[in-house]
């Protein structure tokens, strides 16, 4: 079974400025992928980035980039240049690749990100 | 393209009665799994369906059913609705499930409360 930790349930950054939110997990699996998900005040949960384990280089898309650590089971998520538009709850999902597709994503508590104009 | 369906968005039940949600996926999508979010437990895995076979369940009572049509549609049921069945439901679909290229794709939710 997985776990997954995030232990920061709230942060609150000024707007333009770059923020970290910490995620860690504990797996048995060699093969997974990792998701970070955002769930803005209307709950439509979106993908915002996500990580083949196998890959050692950070995966990016636009402001997102994370810093993963496969031995140190660490994946976190760096936001730049924060946005307004950036509030909402954000929750870190390791898969395995074992399941075949059927395995069902472990989410975190989420951290709920909070931009200051 | 349109997105995950849910309905309804809100309904409104009373302890002892069962209720049924709904989930069109998004079209060509075989896999549809539902969700649970709850204040005090967060996010939980119910189960997964694909080409009409639940593949996988969380660890949820056996009130909690679902099923899935020829067509990817998926329906989950709860019967005898207890206070803590009070959440927000999620449905989520893919091409073929979980993980890797086959990212989900959230629906906005069915929020039920129990009364």
């Amino acid at each position: 079974a997985q776990t997954v930790t995030q232990s920061q349930p709230e942060m609150s950054v000024q707007e333009a400025e770059t923020v970290t939110l910490s995620c860690t997990y504990d797996t048995s699996e060699n093969n997974y992928y990792l998701f970070w998900y955002k769930q803005p005040p209307s709950r439509q949960m979106i993908l915002v980035i996500r990580q083949e384990a196998y890959k050692q280089q950070n995966a990016t898309e636009n402001r997102f980039s994370v810093n993963f650590q496969k031995a140190a089971k660490s994946f976190s998520l760096k936001i730049s240049d924060s946005q307004l538009g950036d509030t909402a709850m954000y929750f870190c999902a390791p898969i395995s690749l074992s399941g075949g597709g059927a395995d069902g994503l472990t989410f975190g508590k989420g951290t709920h990100l909070i931009i200051q104009p | 393209k349109a997105g995950v369906t849910q309905t309804p968005r809100y309904l409104i039940k009373t302890r002892g009665q069962q209720v049924t949600l709904s989930c069109s996926p998004i079209s060509g999508h075989r896999s549809v799994s539902w969700y649970q979010q709850t204040p005090g437990q967060g996010l939980q895995f119910l189960f997964e369906y694909f080409s009409e076979t639940q593949r996988n369940k969380g660890n949820f009572p056996g009130r909690f059913s679902g099923r899935q049509f020829s067509n990817s549609r998926s329906e989950m049921n709860v019967s005898t609705l207890e206070l803590g069945d009070s959440a927000l439901y999620l449905c989520a679909s893919s091409p073929q499930g979980a993980g890797g290229a086959n990212v989900l794709t959230f629906g906005a939710g069915s929020r039920l409360t129990v009364l």
